[in-house]
């Protein structure tokens, strides 16, 4: 069964912190890793997308990066402020069919 | 952001009534989603099209038909409501990467 893992389930970061969020995933034919950002009452909004031919996505203070053979993709942000507190989520698409796997989230609460 | 709009944004409505949600986008992408979100369940895949007239169940589909009459529009309908139905309802759209975008959301209540 494919399942997508993400832990913690929520963290507390004073600002100006670096922090790595973490994503694990069963099953390597993975054909993308994307990461979401949602805040409370808001859709979800696309923040990276890393193909399976990649290694890792950068993106302003974020980076991501993905290692299949291990099941583990991450995030990392630099320099977190109060406004990067919100809910991130993974989602692993997988081969062979429209069957995206969502993780649960990790809560994130940047300290001012 | 993606240009995907999502009808009603709140609904409030009672067990057996019928009830359709609207997507409507602006990206004039091939795939669109219908997603459920409910806490201790995360986000769960309803229904899927990947073209006009063409679509697909998704893992929690009983209870829910779809229809795209158009590649913009995709419409979710809850044939006759119950309570377990109480949920925020998300539409995404996606392309040849994969990459998906999802709406704001339509908050449904089902007294």
């Amino acid at each position: 069964k494919q399942e997508v893992t993400q832990i913690p389930a929520a963290l507390s970061v004073p600002e100006g912190e670096n922090l790595v969020l973490n994503c694990s995933f069963t099953d390597s034919a993975i054909y993308n890793l994307q990461w979401f950002r949602q805040d409370p009452g808001k859709g979800l909004t696309s923040l990276l997308l890393i193909q399976s031919s990649q290694r890792e996505q950068t993106s302003g203070r974020l980076n991501a990066s993905l290692d299949k053979s291990s099941g583990r993709s991450t995030l990392y942000i630099a320099a977190s402020q109060p406004g990067d507190s919100a809910t991130y989520l993974c989602a692993g698409l997988y081969t062979g069919g429209f069957k995206t796997i969502f993780g649960a989230g990790t809560r994130l609460f940047v300290k001012a | 952001d993606a240009g995907i709009t999502q009808s009603p944004r709140h609904k409030v409505t009672e067990t057996g009534t019928p009830v359709t949600l609207r997507c409507h986008q602006t990206e004039n992408h091939r795939y669109m989603y219908w997603y459920r979100q409910d806490p201790g369940h995360g986000l769960r895949l309803i229904h899927y099209s990947y073209g006009v007239k063409d679509t697909d169940k998704g893992e929690v589909s009983d209870g829910y038909s779809v229809s795209r009459s158009k590649t913009e529009d995709f419409l979710l309908t809850l044939e006759s409501a119950t309570s377990s139905q109480t949920s925020v309802y998300f539409c995404a759209i996606s392309e040849g990467s994969g990459e998906l975008f999802f709406g704001e959301g339509s908050r449904l209540t089902v007294l």
